[in-house]
């Protein structure tokens, strides 16, 4: 069974521009969080979809935003693009609302804005 | 709010010892879950271990295995025979409630020596 996926595996832009990372759930699976995890800032939870509507979100400014698509893959985008949005974006992926399901993780993307 | 503290920023052990990782929690809620992730230097984020706070008896998943205190709030993973391919980062993190966020610690660096 195909793991949690995400694209591209690395992205540089420059301040100002905007990201798009995308992401594929573990087939079956509905729900998609959105993770960053900055050096030194440890790992903050982004955003949760699931069903195509967004569930939650963290303490992130609106230039982050995201959606996911009726075969729930996701997509994460950052608009104006700071030098500390540079980070590891993990996406995961769980079975679904219920509390005890477990959110499995992709490899992430690495964006670093210059 | 859900705080999970990891206060070893970093350990080391010898090959085929034991070793345990601490992790404390505050919650308000009675119904969470506890988790370690590993996370080795490929960066993809591993579940080694879950807990459910409402069972009292300690999860095992082959050489890992946990000390669940409820009442001090302590959910500390053991590693029995040590491997190599252990040496990685470890996360404690916790989930609750309707958000279904995950709440992740600063996460532990661990070196297996040969």
């Amino acid at each position: 069974e195909a793991g949690v996926t995400q694209s591209p595996t690395h992205l540089i832009k420059t301040r100002g521009q905007q990201a798009t990372l995308r992401c594929s759930p573990i087939s079956g699976h509905t729900s998609v969080y959105w993770y960053q995890q900055a050096l030194g800032l440890g790992l903050q939870f982004l955003l949760w979809y699931d069903e195509g509507e967004e569930r939650n979100r963290g303490n992130f400014p609106p230039r982050f935003s995201g959606r996911q698509f009726p075969n729930y893959s996701s997509e994460l985008n950052v608009n104006a693009l700071e030098l500390e949005d540079s980070a590891l974006y993990l996406c995961a992926s769980s079975l679904g609302l219920v509390l005890r399901d477990t959110q499995y993780f992709g490899p992430g993307t690495r964006l670093t804005v210059l | 709010a859900q705080t999970v503290t990891q206060s070893q920023p970093e350990m080391s052990v010898q090959e085929a010892e034991t070793v345990t990782l601490s992790c404390t929690y505050d919650t308000s809620e009675n119904n969470y879950y506890l988790f370690w992730y590993k996370q080795p230097p490929s960066r993809q984020m591993i579940l080694v271990i879950r807990q459910e706070a409402y069972k009292q008896q300690n999860a095992t998943e082959n050489r890992f295995s946990v000390n669940f205190q409820k009442a001090a709030k302590s959910f500390s993973l053991k590693i029995s025979d040590s491997q190599l391919g252990d040496t990685a980062m470890y996360f404690c993190a916790s989930q609750t409630g309707a958000n279904s966020k995950l709440t992740f610690g600063k996460g532990i660096t661990l070196s297996v020596r040969p």
